[in-house]
């Protein structure tokens, strides 16, 4: 069954704005992964957060966990026209395998 | 280039046709996946391989089987497809089976004519 659910669906930003996309997950998890997808391409993996971390940092992203909520953030700073692609959140817990969402479309405009 | 290669990349075939889709990794991981997506749905997990062993069959219509003759293969061969199975299909890796980050293939966008 389907466990993120990312919110917004698109979100459209200007180049140098920061953008923020939030992801709910349903059941205990093991650790939290952010990817990210080119158009029609494959994904590539940005970040992993752990249950017993609360927020992490990798360059110009900023990911945090909240598990008490089931939710987690991606917050991307100084957005880049390159920065343009969708962006999905997927959870691994007791299955041993990845739950992805259904992806934020972000458009970053120059 | 994460590593991961899939051929081809585009397939057109119809219906009574049968053909494979191929993926190869170099990163010397263990697990290998198939995944499916589709417009406007998630991904959806189709097989699981790991050591060459398959452990996940997520109720796949039995006219997708998948093949791993070694660690670095993985093969889906499809046979008497439908329409609705047009999507891109995208082979990833892991280093091990479960709570790693995947490492995925470019996908190869199948069209089911």
């Amino acid at each position: 069954s389907q466990q993120g659910e990312e919110d917004p669906q698109a979100l459209s930003i200007q180049e140098g704005e920061n953008a923020t996309m939030n992801c709910s997950y349903k059941t205990s998890i093991n650790n939290l992964q952010w990817y990210r997808q080119n158009s029609g391409r494959g994904l590539v993996h940005l970040i992993l957060i752990r249950s017993n971390e609360r927020e992490k940092h990798s360059g110009r992203l900023r990911v945090t966990l909240d598990t008490s909520k089931k939710s987690s953030s991606l917050l991307i700073t100084a957005s880049r026209a390159a920065d343009t692609a969708s962006y999905f959140c997927a959870s691994t817990g007791s299955a041993r395998q990845l739950t992805f969402g259904s992806g934020t479309q972000l458009t970053v405009l120059p | 280039e994460t590593g991961v290669t899939q051929t081809p990349r585009h397939l057109v075939m119809g219906m009574t046709n049968k053909k494979s889709l191929k993926c190869e990794q170099h990163l010397g991981h263990n697990a290998m996946y198939w995944y499916k997506q589709s417009a406007k749905k998630p991904l959806e997990l189709m097989f699981v391989y790991s050591l060459e062993e398959r452990v996940e069959n997520n109720s796949v219509p039995s006219r997708f089987s998948p093949e791993c003759p070694n660690s670095s293969h993985l093969f889906l061969h499809l046979h008497t497809l439908q329409p609705e199975d047009s999507a891109l299909y995208l082979c990833a890796s892991s280093q091990v089976r479960g709570f790693y980050e995947q490492y995925f293939g470019p996908g190869t966008r199948l069209t089911v004519t």
